[in-house]
């Protein structure tokens, strides 16, 4: 079955860099994606990669995917403290193109 | 373009209750998907519609739960009775399905269900 996970909580200081990670279990998965969710708001897309690229790169965001290992990562560059969020990685299963939800990583970033 | 619009943002209902909520998709986007977010978790699928047809429902708890989608378009979501363990943010999310934008799933602002 499919299972993504997260680690819960990063804390750092504004114009420092974030990474979170992620590692899934579904070889299969085609795209893999980073949500962004503010408090009391739905799921807002980041960026997402395609499963036959390694890294990809949107202004200050940079997702990078080890497909051997099943590890993703998104490194968001200069952080803000409007990047406050919880983060979420997804993974898209091949067949019926759903997405399994890891748990959200929680990014605090401090002045 | 109009996003996922969902309705109403907010509830809360007793145990036993009923409640609906609706959701129109993004204009032209064939696929619809109804989410549950528990507090301090990620969003788990229900079900999956193609156009008005379901593709998805493993994850729906049938006895309590129902959704439709009887024109394509718009769909509801019905929880009869409502459980304390129902409270949670219901997403709804929309996909075009076509073209290299058609991978992209885009989600609405969720209604959030508490049952006391």
């Amino acid at each position: 079955g499919e299972d993504v996970e997260q680690s819960l909580f990063l804390s750092v200081r504004e114009g420092d860099s974030s990474v979170i990670n992620c590692t899934y279990t579904d070889s299969s998965s085609t795209y893999l994606y980073w949500y962004k969710q503010e408090p009391g708001a739905g799921l807002q897309l980041l960026t997402y990669i395609f499963s036959n690229m390694d890294m990809k790169q949107d202004q200050r965001l940079t997702v990078l995917l080890n497909k051997k290992d099943k590890h993703l990562s998104l490194r968001i560059a200069d952080t803000q403290t409007g990047d406050s969020a919880i983060y979420f990685c997804a993974e898209r299963n091949s067949g019926y193109s759903t997405l399994t939800f890891g748990k959200g990583t929680m990014l605090l970033v401090s002045p | 373009e109009a996003g996922v619009a969902q309705s109403p943002r907010y509830k809360i209902i007793e145990k036993r209750q009923s409640v609906a909520f609706w959701c129109n998709p993004i204009s032209g986007h064939a696929t619809l998907y109804w989410y549950q977010q528990i507090l301090g978790q990620g969003p788990k699928l229900l079900i999956q519609f193609q156009n008005n047809g379901v593709v998805d429902d493993s994850q729906l708890p049938k006895d309590r739960f129902s959704a439709e989608r009887l024109k394509g378009v718009d769909s509801t979501l019905k929880i009869q009775p409502a459980k304390l363990e129902d409270s949670a943010v219901y997403l709804c999310a929309s996909k075009e399905n076509q073209g290299a934008v058609g991978n992209t799933i885009y989600f609405g602002e969720g209604s959030w269900l508490t049952v006391v």
